[in-house]
């Protein structure tokens, strides 16, 4: 069974500009979210959707937006970068979505976003 | 808002020393989840504790959760090279989204 996917792995920007991730979940898991990980902050959650509908949202600026499509596969788009964007960008895929304990998080390998 | 707290942020251990890292949260826990990263890779699940005062062995690490569902630890025995890493914690407030703690780095002196 494949595993979660990212592209691109890495990535460099300048400011002012945009930039958008992809991410393909496990075959069946309909739930994916998105983490950004400095080494200062660790893990910050982003946002994750489920069916195509944004369920949950962390607190980050308008600049980051999402979005899933009907084959579960979700992107994340980045616009007006700034050097402080620059991080480890991990998606992660769940099977359990029922408003029961949040079931496990599988994470792709991440995309590494460098703004210059 | 609902953060959760982990400690060591670093941990520097002799091989063949014991290791534990602890999360703690200020409002009760749906439950828990621990993960580990090695240095370059992606988080990877270890486990997930539910219930009040759960303890759960995987080999050399053990892993509870506390009677009053807002705080957790991992605590891994006779430390080998291969457990060099991040470990994460990562809680559930009943709201469907993981909130990660900081992660405590392992580090193995051999």
């Amino acid at each position: 069974k494949a595993g979660v996917t990212q592209t691109p792995r890495y990535l460099i920007k300048t400011r002012g500009q945009q930039v958008t991730l992809s991410c393909s979940p496990i075959s069946g898991h309909r739930s994916v979210s998105w983490y950004q990980q400095t080494p200062g902050q660790g893990l910050q959650f982003l946002f994750e959707y489920f069916s195509e509908t944004q369920r949950n949202k962390g607190n980050f600026p308008g600049r980051f937006s999402g979005r899933q499509f009907s084959n579960s596969r979700s992107e994340m788009n980045v616009s007006t970068l700034e050097l402080g964007d620059s991080a480890l960008y991990l998606c992660a895929s769940s099977l359990l979505r029922s408003g029961g304990p949040t079931g496990e998080l599988f994470f792709g390998e991440g995309s590494r976003l460098t703004v210059l | 808002g609902q953060q959760v707290m982990q400690i060591p942020q670093y941990q520097h251990v002799q091989e063949g020393e014991d290791f534990t890292t602890y999360c703690n949260s200020s409002t009760t826990l749906s439950n828990i989840q621990w993960y580990k990263q090695r240095p370059g890779g992606h988080p990877v699940f270890l486990i997930q504790l539910v219930k009040s005062g759960e303890v759960k062995k995987q080999k050399r690490l053990t892993f509870q959760f506390g009677e009053a569902k807002k705080n957790s630890s991992l605590h891994i025995t006779a430390t080998q090279t291969t457990d060099v890493g991040t470990y994460f914690c990562a809680g559930d407030f009943g709201n469907e989204k993981l909130t990660f703690g900081t992660g405590t780095r392992l580090t193995i002196i051999p």
